[in-house]
């Protein structure tokens, strides 16, 4: 139980172009989901909290413009980069929380997508 | 500020045991994860303490003090496979997840 699927995996994209990442729970309705970035070496960066039905919440420093954020049902959101360029380039992981499971808040993470802006 | 400190590297012998420490300081304390990632793959979970003690679960075993601000993880009869990085994250007064950069395990025959 608790799945997350993330896809794609992987993405190459020219600079400008805009690339949508998917996230979605597969066993359990997540009423909210969690946008990461990750680069090289470092540990995880939490760009944005996604709430079924509402606007997310980005976190400071986090262009809401550039990284679109729609959580249209309880086991989809998606990740849009807008307008992409090679700083944007990284490893986008989405994560969310089931809410019947009682885990205390365990986050459930999917594969992951690596995004490569040329 | 909050802070979470992991050391960066550690190494150990294959068969062997390895206890990765994280300290913390944050505003609140609601919980504490640990989550491996192997290298270019999102995080799994690992174990949550809330409550001092430890917390054992096959090979990997979780401790926490609250009154020191620390965990450590730890891990028996180390395999090849558990050469990775391991994620302490603590969830803050506000329920939100303070991540740690992550102790990168390699594992030696």
């Amino acid at each position: 139980g608790a799945v997350v699927s993330q896809h794609p995996s992987r993405v190459i994209c020219k600079s400008g172009t805009s690339v949508k990442i998917e996230c979605r729970s597969l066993d359990f309705q997540a009423t909210t989901m969690f946008w990461y970035r990750q680069f090289p070496k470092q540990s995880l960066m939490l760009m944005a909290t996604s709430n079924e039905g509402s606007k997310a919440t980005y976190e400071q420093g986090v262009e809401k413009d550039k990284f679109l954020i729609n959580h249209a049902s309880l086991t989809l959101s998606t990740l849009t980069v807008t307008s992409a360029h090679p700083e944007d380039s990284s490893f986008y992981i989405c994560s969310a929380r089931d809410p019947q499971r009682g885990d205390s808040g365990i986050q459930y993470f999917g594969a992951g997508t690596r995004l490569s802006v040329l | 500020g909050q802070n979470i400190d992991q050391p960066t590297e550690m190494t150990a012998t294959e068969g062997a045991i390895v206890q990765i420490n994280c300290t913390y300081q944050t505003s609140g304390f609601n919980g504490l994860f640990w989550y491996q990632q192997h290298a270019g793959e999102a995080p799994t979970f690992l174990s949550y303490n809330v409550l001092d003690g430890l917390e054992e679960k096959g090979r990997f075993s979780s401790f926490l003090s609250r009154s020191k601000g620390y965990s450590y993880l730890l891990l028996k009869e180390l395999q090849m496979k558990d050469s990775a990085s391991y994620l302490c994250a603590v969830r803050d007064a506000n329920y939100q997840l303070i991540w740690g950069a992550g102790t990168k395990l390699i594992i030696k025959p």
